[in-house]
């Protein structure tokens, strides 16, 4: 299996303008997550879903973020509009089981001048 | 609520030597998994090693192994023979019970000195 697939690996972009981004999951698994890691504040949980369905959104800063799964094939994490302190590495996960491990992405770096 | 407390934010060891990283957690399951990931300089979050709470017997995976103390609610993680490409983030994470995600401790930096 090809692993966790995300794109871009890297993202530029001006503040104000909407980014997007992209998430395949292992084949199989039930779970997928949205991680963002700072310096300051670490790894957090946004969002995750479970067989498709958002099941604990409360990690989402805030309204211009949101996120979606069409099917158990692909997700998408918006930002809009984008902020400066939005610049940080997000994280997607899969995992087969509840609770368990946890299959991590390469991760997408995502700058916002 | 269920969480994850690393309590060493860095740590050094000597190329070849032996380090243990500590974590605690806190739990009301009866069933759960815990988890060391690793991140090195590339970033690419890495599974080290996983134990199920029900099993008494440590999980070892070639020079990683844990040190499961469940009444003390203690998972550190030893790792031998340590080599440069051990450096790198080590998170300790809590799962399963009625919650689908993870509970990650914020991390230990470790740095193998040659």
């Amino acid at each position: 299996d090809a692993g966790v697939i995300q794109s871009p690996r890297h993202e530029v972009t001006e503040m104000g303008q909407e980014v997007t981004l992209r998430c395949k999951p292992i084949s199989g698994h039930d779970y997928l997550f949205w991680y963002r890691q700072t310096m300051m504040r670490g790894l957090e949980l946004l969002i995750y879903f479970n067989n498709n369905v958002p099941i604990d959104d409360s990690g989402m800063p805030e309204d211009r973020f949101s996120a979606k799964m069409p099917n158990a094939s692909f997700s998408t994490l918006k930002i809009q509009p984008s902020e400066p302190r939005d610049s940080a590495v997000y994280f997607c996960a899969s995992s087969p089981d509840r609770g368990g491990e946890q299959y991590f992405g390469p991760g997408t770096r995502l700058t916002v001048t | 609520a269920q969480t994850v407390t690393q309590s060493q934010p860095e740590m050094s060891v000597q190329e070849a030597e032996t380090v243990t990283l500590s974590c605690t957690y806190d739990t009301s399951e009866n069933n759960y998994y815990l988890f060391w990931y690793k991140q090195p300089p590339s970033r690419q979050m890495i599974l080290v090693i996983r134990q199920e709470a029900y099993k008494q017997q440590n999980a070892t995976e070639n020079r990683f192994s844990v040190n499961f103390q469940k009444a003390a609610k203690s998972f550190s993680l030893k790792i031998s023979d340590s080599q440069l490409g051990d450096t790198a983030m080590y998170f300790c994470a809590l799962g399963g019970g009625s919650q689908g995600n993870l509970i990650f401790g914020k991390g230990t930096k470790l740095s193998v000195k040659p």
